[in-house]
């Protein structure tokens, strides 16, 4: 079965860091496309970073510079260090599969439950 | 970034009711759309992808259509679950990019 688990999130004051953690299983991690993908308080859904491939990454550019995706296979673990953090990255952080399940398509298929990360003085 | 944008933001509906969320891309994105469902509280679900295909498990009220630049997410029978806010998402290039929602109430 696959799943997806989210940890991590907590309070943390502006200019802060914070590490976001990503357990999977039921899946190679190396073969799937692992995303973070926000959701502020009574806002809609932000599409974050990527990891896939070879460790290849790519970010939405509120992030770029602050934020770093990356993968441990051997923990089946995807990770996000957020670094100089701002009141709007407040919301809660969901990981999520852009897998294979869709005919010959990718798509976001799995998601974790989220977890929430409160930037505040 | 390519922006996505979806129409209305809100909509007020009965059960029976039939209604259609538009999405517009910003540039072609060929047949690159798919539509979630979110409730609140929970993580977002996978209805449509490539545009008009229905995710295994997801009722046949809920359909999709467009290519290119223009979009729709068509729900007809409205039932009681359907009631929710619905995205769509480019996975064309990255970044990827979410439409804004659409709130569907009931009235």
């Amino acid at each position: 079965e696959v799943q997806l688990a989210e940890s991590g999130g907590d309070l943390v004051q502006p200019g802060g860091s914070l590490r976001l953690s990503c357990a999977v299983s039921g899946f190679i991690l190396r073969r799937q496309y692992i995303s973070w993908v926000r959701q502020a308080p009574g806002k809609g859904l932000e599409w974050v970073a990527v990891v896939y491939g070879a460790g290849s990454t790519f970010y939405a550019d509120s992030v770029t510079g602050r934020f770093n995706i990356s993968r441990d296979t051997s923990t089946n673990t995807v990770s996000l260090q957020m670094n100089r953090l701002r009141v709007e990255d407040s919301g809660i952080y969901y990981c999520a599969r852009w897998g294979t399940s869709c005919g010959s398509r990718n798509c976001y298929d799995y998601w974790g439950r989220g977890t929430r990360v409160t930037v505040s003085s | 970034a390519i922006q996505l944008t979806q129409s209305p933001s809100s909509v007020s509906a009965s059960l029976g009711d039939r209604i259609t969320i538009t999405c517009r891309s910003s540039q072609g994105i060929r047949d690159d759309l798919n539509w979630y469902q979110q409730k609140p509280g929970k993580a977002p679900k996978l209805l449509i992808y490539a545009s008009s295909t229905l995710q295994g498990g997801v009722p046949s009220r809920f359909s999709g259509s467009g290519s290119g630049t223009d979009f729709t997410l068509t729900i007809s029978n409205l039932q009681p679950e359907d009631f929710a806010t619905y995205y769509c998402l480019q996975d064309f290039n990255y970044p990827h990019t979410f439409g804004q929602g659409t709130k569907l109430e009931i009235k």
